[in-house]
């Protein structure tokens, strides 16, 4: 089992609707999650990061976390074409500074 | 400058020369991180620095990888005797304090590698 699981799609939705993103991580002591985007050609860039269980919004972007299902999600409400490119999910490990990034979730909004 | 930069942006080896990568990481910034990014998969963590300090390279594939930062800003990657399965982005990232779990990296746009 890979320590962090992402769908790789490509997860294809029209312009205006809301993505999904899913993913799993095998390490119970992940305290903290990031999500990068990385278009292509692109280094990642930051775009959310939680800390603790429930929901963290910040403009189009939500973030939900469940510790206890081992379980971090990225909503993108109103998805533009702009949107479209790979999404990084990586924990941070146990006392580690090291991220485990997931193999990455492909989106493509259709305009 | 603003953000982490990497040179070169691209780099042609031919199989059994030296290569090596360098990394300018945002001014300030204590921890510097390199990862290897295959295509189609996620970036891998190489090795990390805590100011000129190489406190973890656990990720280097073999010895022909290795990694300084001798005053604590600059970083260079080389790799010796290159290999095809070299080939891949090499990514830098720093983030402002003392590494922890917490501490959000910032990366640059990485050196595409591609050994002939």
């Amino acid at each position: 089992q890979k320590e962090v699981e992402q769908n790789s799609g490509p997860l294809s939705v029209p312009e205006g609707a809301i993505a999904s993103l899913n993913c799993t991580y095998s390490d119970r002591g992940s305290q903290s999650f990031f999500w990068y985007r990385q278009y292509s050609g692109k280094s990642p860039e930051l775009i959310m990061s939680i800390y603790s269980n429930g929901d963290k919004e910040d403009g189009r972007f939500t973030a939900q976390l469940n510790k206890a299902s081992q379980y971090v999600s990225l909503l993108i409400r109103d998805s533009q074409p702009s949107d479209s490119a790979t999404y990084l999910c990586a924990p941070g490990m146990d006392s580690s500074y090291k991220l485990i990034f997931g193999s990455g979730t492909r989106l493509l909004v259709r305009p | 400058g603003a953000g982490v930069s990497q040179s070169p942006r691209y780099k042609v080896a031919k199989r059994g020369q030296d290569v090596a990568l360098r990394c300018d990481p945002i001014s300030g910034h204590v921890s510097l991180f390199w990862y290897q990014q295959a295509l189609g998969q996620g970036p891998e963590f190489l090795t990390y620095f805590q100011n000129e300090a190489q406190l973890d390279k656990s990720g280097l594939p073999s010895d022909r990888f290795f990694a300084e930062r001798p005053e604590g800003s600059v970083s260079t990657l080389k790799i010796q005797r290159t290999q095809q399965e070299d080939s891949a982005v090499y990514l830098c990232a720093s983030s402002l304090r003392t590494a922890n779990s917490n501490q959000p990296q910032h990366f640059g746009d990485g050196t595409r590698l591609s050994i002939l």
